[in-house]
């Protein structure tokens, strides 16, 4: 089973709005990335946030962290269209290096 | 700056063929992953490398090896192709204890099609 779920699976705005999309993983991590992946293209990194972090923000994007809940998300604020991708969190577990991915959110921004 | 650079971009083979992908680190990173990422799926782990030696192992079939050579570049040969190998391959790269520990930089990724 994945190490982290999202939700929702898919998510269909109007620019301008925010978009909030939640992951959950299951057994403690180092910490929590989150990526974004045009249609069949490749991985963008937009943030990390280690697992003494509860809040980090770049530009538009807010990233929070709740360990005790072990759960994330990630606000991104005013949308555009050009936001349109696929988001995935990925948590690297606490004795291991690689990243385990969530099953990721489609996001959708309409104009 | 340097980006983790994968070749092929695109590869069309044929069932039972056989593949090499190649995956050429970020300057001074030590450390490779593989991943591979099937339509609508997400990407997962297959095997990693540092400093040459295997250093965990994913969901990665028999039919799969990868190795890390000297100048740090890693390939993944894949034999006996299958229309289920039909995916993005994605390697990503990592400095050891780097300040950024344990953020993996992504190449572009390697898209295979077997038919």
């Amino acid at each position: 089973s994945q190490q982290g779920e999202e939700d929702p699976q898919a998510l269909s705005i109007q620019e301008g709005e925010n978009a909030t999309m939640n992951c959950s993983y299951k057994t403690s991590i180092n910490n929590l990335q989150w990526y974004r992946q045009n249609s069949g293209r490749g991985l963008v990194h937009l943030i990390l946030i280690r697992s003494n972090e509860r809040e980090k923000h770049s530009g538009r994007l807010r990233v929070t962290l709740d360990t005790s809940k072990k759960s994330s998300s990630l606000l991104i604020t005013a949308s555009r269209a050009a936001d349109t991708a696929s988001y995935f969190c990925a948590t690297d577990l606490q004795g291991a290096q690689k990243l385990v991915f969530g099953q990721g959110t489609r996001l959708t921004i309409n104009p | 700056a340097a980006g983790v650079i994968q070749s092929p971009r695109h590869l069309i083979k044929e069932k039972r063929e056989t593949a090499t992908l190649k995956c050429y680190p970020i300057p001074r990173h030590d450390t490779v992953y593989w991943y591979q990422q099937g339509p609508g799926q997400d990407p997962q782990f297959l095997i990693s490398f540092y400093e040459k030696m295997q250093s965990d192992k994913g969901s990665i079939p028999d039919r799969f090896s990868a190795q890390q050579f000297s100048d740090y570049h890693s390939e993944l040969n894949m034999s006996s192709l299958e229309l289920g190998d039909s995916a993005l391959y994605f390697c990503a790269s990592r400095k050891e204890g780097g300040s950024l520990w344990n953020e993996q930089y992504f190449g572009p990724g390697t898209r295979l099609t077997v038919t």
